[in-house]
C-alpha cells in the first residue's frame, strides 16, 4: 500500500486546451473525493465517488468539469477549455465507507497552471 | 450544513514556546473533527481525529486538541514548538450523517522563529 497518488503532479496547459487528471486511491477504500485549493484557501469540495457511484457534487464543479470512476478503483477529472481561474492544486483523497468518521487519506496533488 | 472557522489565519511563535491553533465548527449533527498538516509542496497529512471516543486527543509530533461541545471548538496545541512544525494547519469537519465531504476552514499558518 503506497498510498493515494496522482499524476501528473504539476501540469501546464494554454488556456482553452482540455486538461485530465488521474487518481489511484488506496487499495480497499471505496469512497474517492476531488477538491480543489487555491493559494491561501483551504480544500473546497468539489464531488465524490462511492465505488463507481458518483453521488454528490459541489455548484463549484461547473459544465466544463467532470469527473469519472468507471471501475471504482482509479479516478480521472477532466477539464474542458480551461480559463486562467482553474489554476489550482487539485486534491484527491480516498477513505473507506465502513469508517463513519470519514477519515480521507489525501494525495500529493496535481499543479494546474493556465497560461 | 456544516463549516469551520480557523480564528487566526497566521501564527508565530519562538521555537520551544507552545503553539495554539484555534478553530470553531458549526455541524448540524454530531461532527467528526480532525486537524490535518501541510509542509510546502507536500500533501496533507492527519494530525489527529476526534471520534467521540474522548475530548482530549493526542496526534503525532506532540499535538493535542480538546473538543469542547459546550464551545464549538477543537483547538490544537502543542507545548513546545520545534521549526519543523512550521507549515499550514487545516481544521476540518466532517458530518457523520453526510460521508460525501468534508468542510475545511481557510488554514493557519504556522511561523517558528529560532
Amino acid at each position: 500500500d503506497t498510498g493515494v497518488s496522482q499524476n501528473p503532479r504539476h501540469k501546464i496547459t494554454k488556456r482553452g486546451q482540455n486538461v485530465t487528471f488521474r487518481c489511484d486511491p488506496i487499495s480497499e477504500h471505496n469512497r474517492l473525493y476531488w477538491y480543489r485549493q487555491t493559494l491561501g484557501q483551504g480544500p473546497e469540495f468539489l464531488t465524490y465517488f462511492q465505488n463507481e457511484a458518483q453521488l454528490e457534487k459541489s455548484r463549484l464543479l461547473s459544465d466544463r468539469f467532470s469527473a469519472e470512476r468507471p471501475k471504482g478503483s482509479f479516478s480521472t477529472l477532466e477539464i474542458q477549455r480551461t480559463e486562467q481561474g482553474d489554476s489550482a492544486m487539485y486534491l484527491c483523497a480516498s477513505s473507506r465507507a465502513s469508517d463513519s468518521h470519514n477519515e480521507q487519506f489525501f494525495g500529493p496533488g496535481t499543479r494546474l497552471t493556465v497560461l | 450544513a456544516q463549516s469551520v472557522t480557523q480564528l487566526d489565519s497566521h501564527v508565530s511563535v519562538s521555537e520551544g514556546t507552545p503553539v495554539l491553533l484555534r478553530c470553531n465548527y458549526s455541524s448540524s449533527y454530531s461532527p467528526s473533527l480532525f486537524w490535518y498538516v501541510q509542509h510546502p509542496n507536500k500533501g496533507l497529512q492527519l494530525l489527529l481525529k476526534y471520534t467521540s471516543a474522548a475530548t482530549l486527543v493526542k496526534g503525532i509530533n506532540g499535538f493535542e486538541a480538546e473538543f469542547k461541545k459546550s464551545e464549538t471548538s477543537f483547538h490544537l496545541t502543542k507545548p513546545s514548538a520545534h521549526m519543523s512544525d512550521a507549515a499550514e494547519y487545516f481544521c476540518v469537519v466532517s458530518d457523520r450523517t453526510n460521508a460525501g465531504k468534508s468542510t475545511f476552514g481557510d488554514g493557519t499558518t504556522l511561523t517558528v522563529k529560532p
